[in-house]
């Protein structure tokens, strides 16, 4: 499976937009890019996901580099639930099913 | 939908017992995967099903640990015997198709003693 890089942590306040970004140089043309959060004590959840375009949902926006190299989980306007560990995984569409979690990003919301 | 049952919620035994984790996934779904998840390794795969079939278990840690999936409603892990190195919270989530998210359950955490 292909690596993602994304920071170990990052800090952010109340009702302000966050982005949180992805690396991932080595992307083939058929990995799509997936995201899940972790909660405090709660198993993963899904968020997003994409492959070319940028993608919009209740929960986020992803936004996808022309040259897919890298990409941006983009929160419109934190709370503090969204407090929790953002993952940034590559899926081939037609390979396993498996999710291959990283390390992840931990999200501190201020009040 | 209840969503992914796990039990118990939390298991507390000691070194050389026989552990038993169950999964109920939500229903419909045909993909079901056991996840472990330690400070040390993060979450890990160690085994996921499709219509019930064991499709790959290379994250299997050794032969203590076995998965079974008897019916569409439900899985076991079984860790026998059990050692303190298999403390950890166990997930499992289930998922309608090849490509479709995963649902998780809450988690077990088991300690071993």
């Amino acid at each position: 499976d292909a690596k993602t890089t994304q920071p170990n942590s990052m800090e952010s306040n109340e009702e302000e937009p966050v982005h949180l970004p992805c690396n991932h140089s080595t992307i083939s043309g058929t990995d799509y890019i997936h995201w899940y959060r972790q909660l405090p004590s709660q198993g993963p959840e899904y968020v997003i996901h994409g492959l070319t375009s940028n993608v919009n949902n209740r929960m986020a926006s992803l936004a996808i580099a022309e040259d897919r190299k890298s990409s941006t989980l983009i929160l419109h306007r934190a709370t503090l639930r969204d407090a929790a560990v953002y993952y940034c995984i590559l899926r081939v569409i037609q390979g396993a099913q498996k999710l291959v979690f990283g390390q992840g990003t931990r999200l501190t919301i201020n009040p | 939908d209840a969503g992914v049952i796990q039990s118990p919620r939390h298991e507390v035994t000691e070194m050389g017992q026989e552990v038993t984790l169950r999964c109920k996934p939500i229903s419909g779904h045909n993909s079901l995967f056991w996840y472990r998840q330690t400070m040390m390794r993060g979450l890990e795969l160690l085994i996921y099903f499709n219509n019930n079939v064991p499709i790959d278990d290379s994250g299997m840690p050794e032969d203590r640990f076995s998965a079974k999936m008897p019916n569409a409603s439900f899985s076991t892990l079984k860790i026998q015997p059990s050692e303190p190195r298999d403390s950890a919270v166990y997930f499992c989530a289930s998922s309608l198709g090849a490509f479709n998210e995963q649902f998780f359950g809450p988690g077990t955490r088991l300690t071993v003693l």
